[in-house]
């Protein structure tokens, strides 16, 4: 596709619960971000991934968050036993890194989760 | 740790009037500085952003932004805007020799009254 796809959009889950949430990077770009959106704490980084180097993991709020990278292309972010203070929607983001590290990040349309 | 300030929280004009959104950032190094938009019920999409060369970039939409280093500043300017410009609006910073993410202010609501 032309742009960065995430999946599912929505996803209610019950406290206690783990979700798993998808990202399909804009193809041939090599850098993938999470980040989480909330009210009150705006935009924050989660994690990021670059080509086969290890992750920056340097955003995970807690141990309950990790995500991996399949084949240099898929994302998925796992959240363990959910907490309602997940509740945020995860954005995730991809470039493809520049000279002198000068490079955008296009953003998909995120996944909103509500955990009860 | 770099931060990006956003004084307005919200923003309420006139179609007509013009905009500038404050947006000042906090780090000593050379940074990479963008505008995203989030129309309701869309997406981040990039309105601007600024590497290096002439201070003042123009955008999509007829938006432009100013970056004046002795001010740590990068303000969003638009000379007349439309109701479709209602929108919340993020500053957003990233170091060229810090990380690679982007450290983002906490936006700032446009609401353009008809």
């Amino acid at each position: 596709g032309a742009g960065v796809s995430q999946s599912p959009s929505n996803k209610v889950t019950e406290k206690g619960k783990d979700v798993e949430l998808r990202c399909d990077p804009i193809s041939g770009h090599t850098a993938l971000y999470w980040y989480r959106q909330s009210l009150g704490q705006g935009l924050e980084f989660l994690i990021y991934f670059q080509g086969n180097s290890a992750p920056d993991k340097s955003g995970l709020p807690s141990d309950r968050f990790s995500a991996e990278r399949t084949g240099g292309s898929v994302s998925t972010l796992t959240i363990q036993r959910t907490q309602q203070e997940d509740s945020a929607v995860y954005l995730c983001a991809s470039s493809q890194p520049g000279l002198a590290r000068k490079e955008t990040q296009y953003f998909g349309p995120g996944t909103r989760l509500l955990v009860l | 740790a770099q931060s990006v300030s956003q004084h307005n929280h919200h923003v309420i004009l006139s179609e007509a009037a013009s905009l500038e959104l404050g947006c000042n950032y906090s780090y000593g190094g050379t940074v990479n500085l963008f505008w995203y938009v989030q129309y309701p019920g869309q997406h981040l999409q990039l309105l601007l952003k600024y590497f290096s060369g002439d201070p003042l970039v123009k955008g999509i939409k007829g938006f432009e932004a100013e970056f004046i280093k002795s001010k740590f500043s990068f303000n969003l300017r638009k000379p007349s805007v439309q109701w479709s410009d209602t929108a919340e609006y993020f500053c957003a910073v990233k170091s060229e020799a810090g990380s690679y993410q982007l450290t983002f202010g906490k936006g700032t609501k446009l609401s353009v009254i008809p």
